[in-house]
């Protein structure tokens, strides 16, 4: 069965410091893998998404993410947060044999960037 | 541009009642999903719908039953609400090939 697991649950860092956060997937077989944003009292919003080529993916507002196969791993970096990005993070997964598209997410970290 | 469109964005039950939360999406997708949103457990899927008249089970479908009335629609139903119901609730499409899921505002409900 997929599993995701999003090593922190809370981080909390000042502005300008740089952010990694964990995902680490079990599938047996090629997946789709992706970083969804939730700012607070909103709905999940896309970061940025690997579906195949370059292992290192950037999204939108400066994050990025490298996938490392061997590692089962996609972990989502940015070099330097701001207040704006408090929010709670996903990753998600899906099997790219799955036609029906069910995702699968982790349990999300909580970010909080302090001024 | 809509998107996907919740309603209601905030909803009170008592033990006990029903209630229906709709799901439209105006982006012609054929998948459709229900989430439900709890603190530290993530997005657990409770039903999905890859084309209209097709519904399937998620991890957590007890409790709920779902309609996908069309291609735009697809709806959740509370039959008799429990306490553990009490949560966040997001409607999800996507379309076909390699594409993201798009996700509405999301319904916050409470069941006392």
């Amino acid at each position: 069965a997929q599993s995701v697991s999003q090593h922190n649950h809370h981080v909390i860092l000042s502005e300008a410091a740089s952010l990694e956060l964990g995902c680490n997937y079990s599938y047996g077989g090629t997946v789709n893998l992706f970083w969804y944003v939730q700012y607070p009292g909103q709905h999940l919003q896309l970061l940025l998404k690997y579906f195949s080529g370059d292992p290192l993916v950037k999204g939108i507002k400066g994050f990025e993410a490298e996938f490392i196969k061997s590692k089962f791993s996609f972990n989502l970096r940015k070099p330097s947060v701001q207040w704006s990005d408090t929010a709670e993070y996903f990753c998600a997964v899906k099997g790219t044999t799955d036609s029906w598209g069910k995702f699968q997410f982790g349990a999300g970290t909580q970010v909080v960037v302090t001024p | 541009n809509a998107g996907v469109t919740q309603t209601p964005k905030f909803q009170v039950l008592k033990t006990g009642q029903s209630m229906t939360l709709q799901c439209a999406q105006d982006m012609n997708h054929n998948s459709m999903y229900w989430y439900r949103q709890d603190p530290g457990m993530g997005l657990r899927l409770i039903y999905y719908s890859a084309s209209e008249g097709t519904t399937d089970k998620g991890e957590v479908p007890n409790g709920y039953n779902v309609s996908r009335l069309n291609k735009r629609e697809f709806s959740l139903r509370l039959e008799s609400a429990a306490p553990s119901q009490t949560s966040v609730y997001f409607c999800a499409s996507r379309g076909q090939g390699f594409t993201e899921a798009f996700f509405g505002q999301g319904t916050r409900l409470t069941v006392v």
